[in-house]
């Protein structure tokens, strides 16, 4: 069983509605991250997030650490939002390295 | 947010010739670099930490003969693929950590560099 799993693994949606992606993990963390990955391959730091809330014009993160389970939130979708969704979590203990979700991809048409 | 550049963004060269891949924190110093590979539909694998000044770290499974790491300096990191084959060909992604308060680390991903081995 993978540390990090998403849900859903393939999102397909219409322009304007409202998404939501999940990860959960299995071990204790110090930070994770949400990353977008567009079609060309660059990857965009979205957010990283060690408790709470964190808001970005349409995309919003939510942690639970009890629950080890973070959602990131897309609001008024749109055609460019397409584009694979990645969690990623930093492993408690001083450990450097990043443990990443399989993804996440998000279709939204037009 | 903080910006990190790749070139080439990328590269197809003859198999057995070598090729080098540059990461720069453009706005920041960045300690601590890493690179990664990703093949297709899957998810990004670490290669190797990188820190300033000193030898990187490579992830098990890595040749560290065959993928150089330099970190010369606090915003430049080079990955050279030496005598490159086909199954060699992937895309290639840098990382920079800028340490943050309390800790926690802003980490922050360059563009990638796809390379194909002919």
């Amino acid at each position: 069983k993978n540390e990090v799993e998403q849900s859903p693994q393939n999102l397909t949606a219409q322009e304007g509605e409202f998404i939501t992606i999940n990860c959960s993990y299995s071990v204790g963390i110090s930070a994770l991250h949400w990353l977008q990955q567009h079609p060309g391959g660059g990857i965009v730091s979205l957010f990283m997030l060690s408790s709470g809330k964190k808001k970005h014009g349409r995309l919003i993160a939510t942690i639970n650490i009890q629950e080890k389970h973070s959602s990131l939130h897309i609001t008024a979708s749109h055609p460019r939002d397409s584009a694979v969704y990645i969690c990623a979590v930093r492993a408690q203990g001083g450990s450097e390295k990043l443990v990443f979700g399989k993804g996440t991809k998000l279709t939204v048409n037009p | 947010g903080a910006v990190v550049s790749q070139h080439p963004s990328w590269v197809i060269c003859k198999s057995g010739t070598s090729v080098k891949i540059e990461c720069r924190s453009l706005d920041f110093q960045a300690t601590t670099m890493f690179w990664y590979r990703q093949f297709p539909k899957q998810s990004l694998m670490l290669m190797a930490t990188s820190n300033e000044g000193s030898k990187a770290t490579y992830e098990q499974g890595v040749e560290k003969d065959k993928f150089l790491i330099n970190h010369a300096s606090l915003t430049l990191s080079t990955l050279t693929v030496t005598s490159a084959h086909p199954e060699d060909s992937s895309f290639y992604i840098c990382s920079a950590r800028l340490a943050g308060v309390l800790g926690n680390y802003e980490q922050y991903f360059g563009p990638g560099t796809r390379l194909t081995v002919t």
